[in-house]
């Protein structure tokens, strides 16, 4: 079935260790973002991709760092967890960044950083 | 950043229609969405409002403003299975798309 494929599906996490979150999908969609969820305060986005080759930064960067080698992966670098990165992670895609796309989304990694 | 604004809980009866108000100020438009999640799932795409007017799929609709800033969700004949969170997001004038914190609708029998 196609789709988008996170892993890990949860993960608990000391503070200061490096962490990876994956996301990879099979739709061949040129976008890919990535997303926190916390309660209250809905999704906002961390990252995003337009195409292979690019990204840009989205609402809550600060931490985190992307990397879109091929069109397919779109991970996700913590390079040092803070327990304010505690939270559910969505990635997402969608067919282009354009107007009536709209997103496709895994089924979120949930983060613990202790 | 963007403000998008949504009741954060609405309780309806089976059967019921339950009316969700969206409203949002943002830098350019570019098309409102809404999405369904339930408890611990991804959210999924439920419809799309780039012109003025109404959208109906089924048992939801959807209706846009522009000039106002303001959108609503209208579910009809509401099932248990409805019970959920509502997402309305906005894409802006870079094509970012924003949420709102969303609406949690319980469906009582």
């Amino acid at each position: 079935i196609a789709g988008i494929t996170q892993a890990p599906t949860s993960q608990i996490l000391a503070a200061g260790r490096r962490m990876t979150l994956r996301c990879t999908q099979d739709m061949r969609h040129n976008a890919m973002y990535w997303y926190r969820q916390d309660l209250g305060l809905g999704l906002r986005l961390i990252h995003y991709s337009n195409t292979a080759g690019t990204t840009g930064k989205g609402e809550v960067p600060d931490g985190y760092s992307v990397s879109r080698a091929n069109t397919d992966d779109f991970p996700l670098t913590l390079a040092s967890a803070v327990p304010s990165q505690t939270s559910v992670y969505f990635c997402a895609s969608s067919e282009s960044s354009g107007s009536g796309s709209p997103l496709h989304f895994g089924n979120g990694t949930r983060l613990t950083v202790t | 950043g963007q403000n998008i604004d949504q009741p954060t809980e609405m309780t309806a009866t089976e059967g019921a229609i339950v009316q969700i108000n969206c409203t949002y100020q943002t830098s350019g438009f570019n098309g409102l969405f809404w999405y369904q999640q339930h408890a611990g799932e991804a959210p999924t795409f439920l419809s799309y409002n780039v012109l003025d007017g109404l959208e109906e799929k089924g048992r939801f609709s959807s209706f846009l403003s522009r000039s106002k800033g303001y959108s609503y969700l209208l579910l009809k004949e509401l099932q248990m299975k409805d019970s959920a969170s509502y997402l309305c997001a906005v894409r802006d004038g870079d094509y970012k798309l924003s949420f709102g914190a969303g609406t949690t609708v319980t469906v009582r029998a």
